[in-house]
């Protein structure tokens, strides 16, 4: 079946790091990825998204590339602020799945000053 | 609103008593969802609602779940004979019509915590 894999967190940055959030999938057809973010106190919300492969999602620094050879969707930061500190979380959208997003377990991110 | 929004925001139960968690989805979005976190579990997608077609409820974990949703709008998930294994943050979500790479808007949960 369709499924998500993100590696572990706590991940703890000091700010201006380099981020990465691991994340590969599993899924039947070409899916879509995402990923959502969800800030203390806050809802989900969804941070950026790729819909075939070698596409690029891109949001308020943040990029992932949507990997069909490595069935991967890795989220990538240059530089992280403290205001990034969240859970984030990957997703995809399978055909034939209509309204079913299949998440990842999560990664919090935590920025130190 | 201009969100999605749930209540209650958090509720304690003692177990084997029954709960309804309510969502009020944005204005105009025909597509509704429940989703279930628990800790270290990520998101486990519970049902499904698009205007009036039959419901997806592959996800509802028991006969003990249900959802429903009245005049395309609100939606109620109700919990019966709550156990501990229950606790979770149960989240509601909506969206446009159902699109391939669409976005769903998400609400702050309602936090079940059962004794």
């Amino acid at each position: 079946g369709n499924s998500v894999t993100q590696m572990e967190g706590p991940v703890t940055l000091s700010e201006e790091a380099f981020l990465t959030i691991n994340c590969t999938y599993t899924a039947t057809g070409y899916p879509s990825l995402f990923w959502y973010v969800q800030y203390p106190g806050e809802g989900l919300q969804l941070l950026l998204k790729a819909t075939k492969a070698d596409d690029k999602g891109s949001n308020k620094g943040f990029e992932a590339t949507y990997r069909k050879e490595t069935t991967s969707f890795h989220l990538e930061k240059g530089s992280v602020q403290v205001s990034d500190s969240a859970v984030y979380f990957c997703a995809l959208s399978s055909p034939g799945n209509t309204g079913k997003l299949i998440f990842g377990q999560g990664t919090t991110l935590q920025v130190k000053p | 609103g201009a969100g999605v929004s749930q209540s209650p925001s958090n509720k304690v139960t003692e177990k084997g008593k029954d709960v309804e968690l309510r969502c009020d989805p944005i204005s105009g979005h025909t597509a509704l969802y429940w989703y279930r976190q628990s800790l270290g579990q990520g998101l486990e997608f519970l049902i499904y609602f698009q205007g009036n077609s039959a419901p997806d409820k592959s996800g509802l974990p028991s006969d003990r779940f249900s959802a429903e949703r009245t005049g395309g709008s609100v939606s109620t998930l109700t919990i019966q004979r709550t156990q501990q294994e229950d606790s979770a943050v149960y989240l509601c979500a909506s969206s446009f019509k159902w699109t391939e790479g669409g976005e769903l808007f998400f609400g702050e949960g309602s936090r079940l915590t059962v004794l």
